[in-house]
């Protein structure tokens, strides 16, 4: 079965503060996806990023950054500099196979001016 | 494209009421997406579909739940009757074929009284 945890409910920081949103997968599949999702109080979920099982590459965009490690299956996201318009829930999700997109609980996070 | 269509984008409706919600995915996406939200649960996906057939709809949490896709353009989530702990934001979401990316509608803000 898969399986993603996102164990912070909650996270609150003071604007320009470094955040990192931690998330673990569980999958037996070899091949599976990753992603975040962003959903700002307005609701709408934003897709973040994307990455594939065989890609353990960090990426950056801009004050975001990824860092996937399979050792640990563990895809954490790294905001830095935070902003008040971060302030939204954070989800990680995971699809395997059988092509399932599931989500963890996500977190909220509150970035306080 | 206008992007993942659903409606209404809010439903109050009396318990013991039927309940339809709706959906018009991204023309060419391949697979459609029901997802729950609710505070306690985070985002439960509920069935999804490929080419309109239903592949998993073992997170439908029970009978009263039902979801039909009868076209590449259409689907619809039916609660008959519906029940207070219904009360949720239903979204829909689709993905193309290939390297997986969810594209969400706005979201059906469900309030069952």
């Amino acid at each position: 079965a898969q399986k993603v945890t996102q164990a912070q409910t909650e996270i609150s920081v003071v604007e320009k503060e470094d955040v990192t949103l931690d998330c673990v997968y569980e999958t037996r599949d070899t091949t599976y996806y990753l992603f975040w999702y962003k959903q700002p109080p307005s609701g709408e979920l934003v897709f973040l990023i994307r990455r594939n099982s065989f890609d353990e590459q960090n990426e950056i965009s801009g004050r975001y950054s990824w860092n996937f490690q399979k050792s640990t299956s563990s895809f954490n996201f790294t905001i830095t500099a935070s902003q008040v318009v971060d302030s939204a829930v954070y989800f990680c999700a995971l699809s395997g196979l059988d092509d399932k997109i599931i989500f963890g609980k996500g977190t909220r996070l509150h970035i306080l001016p | 494209d206008a992007g993942v269509i659903q409606s209404p984008r809010h439903e109050v409706t009396e318990m013991g009421q039927e309940v339809t919600l709706r959906c018009k995915p991204i023309s060419g996406h391949d697979y459609l997406f029901w997802y729950r939200q609710t505070m306690m649960r985070g985002l439960e996906l509920l069935i999804y579909f490929n080419n309109n057939v239903p592949i998993d709809d073992s997170g439908m949490p029970e009978d009263r739940f039902s979801a039909k896709m009868p076209n590449a353009s259409f689907s619809t989530l039916k609660i008959q009757p519906s029940e207070p702990r219904d009360s949720a934001v239903y979204f829909c979401a689709s993905t193309p074929t290939g390297p997986p990316e969810a594209f969400f509608g706005q979201g059906t803000r469900l309030t069952v009284v």
